[in-house]
């Protein structure tokens, strides 16, 4: 069972424009949702992650909206460029050394 | 700082034969960590140790998969015998200890046939 489900699948963006790719969770235990980036051939790298007391954080171009009532959580890519396309995962866990539950992955390509 | 280290990076095999991959943490991460990642998924925890002791292989498929994590270091995982649905790539993961980010190598791609 697929502990987070995440959407859009695939998603092609303009360069300068904002990526939107959004994540849902049932578990209420979760306390750590983290984006990972992964480029073909490579290991996910972490990329941002959040904890359920703040509702928004920021690092450069990347942002991570948080709703815990709606379990519901949001990655924001302003000013996308070519060199963001890659595939990004969200995942949750009970504390971040844990058993990473990962959703099955955006495709994003950054157009010219 | 080296990162963690995977080999082999390409694996095929035949169903039914046996194949084992190697995994080398980041100096001094206590916590290791096998995931699995079948094509178009996210990656699947199949074992985490801390040091050379098992925390969680509640998803690892016991009958054809075995690990170890030998003096706490370098781990190995195992398939035998392999299935069609194995084809994946195996990712490690390792971290300073649990509740730190998780690094990830370059996985090894396996492709059973």
């Amino acid at each position: 069972q697929q502990q987070v489900k995440q959407s859009p699948q695939s998603l092609i963006v303009q360069k300068g424009g904002i990526s939107i790719i959004n994540c849902a969770y049932e578990n209420t235990a979760f306390d750590y949702f983290p984006w990972y980036q992964q480029f073909p051939g490579k290991g996910p790298a972490l990329l941002i992650a959040i904890r359920p007391d703040v509702s928004e954080k920021k690092e450069g171009r990347f942002t991570i909206s948080f709703n815990k009532s709606a379990k519901q959580f949001s990655l924001h890519i302003m000013d996308s460029q070519p060199g963001d396309s890659a595939t990004y995962f969200c995942a949750a866990s009970i504390n971040s050394g844990y058993a990473l539950n990962f959703g099955k992955g955006t495709s994003l390509l950054v157009t010219p | 700082e080296a990162g963690v280290a995977q080999s082999p990076r390409y694996k095929i095999i035949e169903k039914r034969q046996s194949v084992a991959f190697w995994c080398n943490p980041i100096s001094g991460h206590a916590t290791l960590y096998w995931y699995q990642q079948i094509l178009g998924q996210g990656p699947k925890l199949l074992i985490q140790f801390q040091n050379n002791g098992v925390v969680d292989d509640s998803q690892l498929p016991k009958d054809r998969f075995s690990a170890e994590r030998l003096k706490g270091v370098d781990s190995t995982l195992k398939i035998q015998p392999a299935k069609l649905e194995d084809s994946a790539v195996y990712l490690c993961a390792s971290s300073l200890g649990q509740g730190n980010e998780q690094f990830f190598g370059p996985g090894t791609r396996l492709t059973v046939l």
